[in-house]
């Protein structure tokens, strides 16, 4: 519905593992966003790529990191997992001129045994 | 303290019932505020932006009260489909701050028949 593309949908993750999650942005959005939502929560900004280059984190370590392809596709990582790294990982477009208009993805389920 | 504060409920209502959401948030150079809904299990949605002058869509009103950062959602004549978890959300505003939303709780909203 929103163009807005990520996988896997589900996945579970034994503890200190790496994990892979990828979002592919509504056509012609240049701007990528990640948010974590826990149980119960509401989302959490990660950080924000724009043309391939980081431009803004929130309070997450450096365990978690992200990249955005010229296609402007997104990759988020995260490093030595732990349990509370178990959450709902949401991605985001947007066009960076359009202001505050961002589309979700359905999120990634992910779960840390 | 968290930057959005949210009564994350639930709120049981009956069908027909009038029922409003408050939420409060701390940083004072927040410029654009919305609300989103979230059903069970999936991303959230944007339902409505909120505006100084306040502004309404069919059943859905939102206010803004700057003075006191104090944002509310009053839905009218509730209906079942409207059973959700509710969203504040607030941004700061600037295109490089696209897409970097702070996400209150949520309020859960269970409306029975």
């Amino acid at each position: 519905e929103t163009g807005v593309t990520q996988s896997p949908t589900h996945l579970i993750k034994t503890r200190g593992q790496q994990v892979t999650l990828r979002c592919s942005s509504q056509s012609g959005h240049n701007t990528v966003s990640w948010y974590q939502q826990a149980l119960g929560q509401g989302p959490q900004f990660i950080f924000q790529y724009y043309r391939e280059e980081e431009n803004g984190r929130g309070n997450f370590p450096p365990r978690f990191s992200g990249l955005q392809f010229p296609n402007y596709s997104s990759e988020l990582n995260v490093n030595a997992l732990e349990l509370d790294d178990s959450a709902l990982y949401l991605c985001a477009s947007s066009f960076k001129a359009q202001g505050n208009t961002i589309y979700f993805g359905e999120g990634s389920w992910l779960t840390v045994v | 303290r968290k930057e959005v504060e949210q009564d994350p409920g639930p709120f049981n209502v009956p069908e027909g019932a009038t029922v409003a959401f408050n939420c409060t948030y701390s940083n004072s150079a927040s410029q654009s505020f919305f609300w989103y809904r979230q059903d069970c299990r999936k991303e959230p949605k944007l339902l409505m932006s909120v505006y100084s002058s306040g502004n309404e869509d069919g059943r859905f009103t939102a206010q803004l009260n700057r003075a006191s950062q104090y944002i509310s959602l009053l839905i009218r004549d509730s209906k079942l489909s409207d059973s959700a978890t509710y969203l504040c959300v607030v941004s700061k505003v600037g295109s490089s701050n696209t897409g970097k939303l702070i996400f209150g709780q949520g309020t859960t909203l269970q409306v029975k028949p």
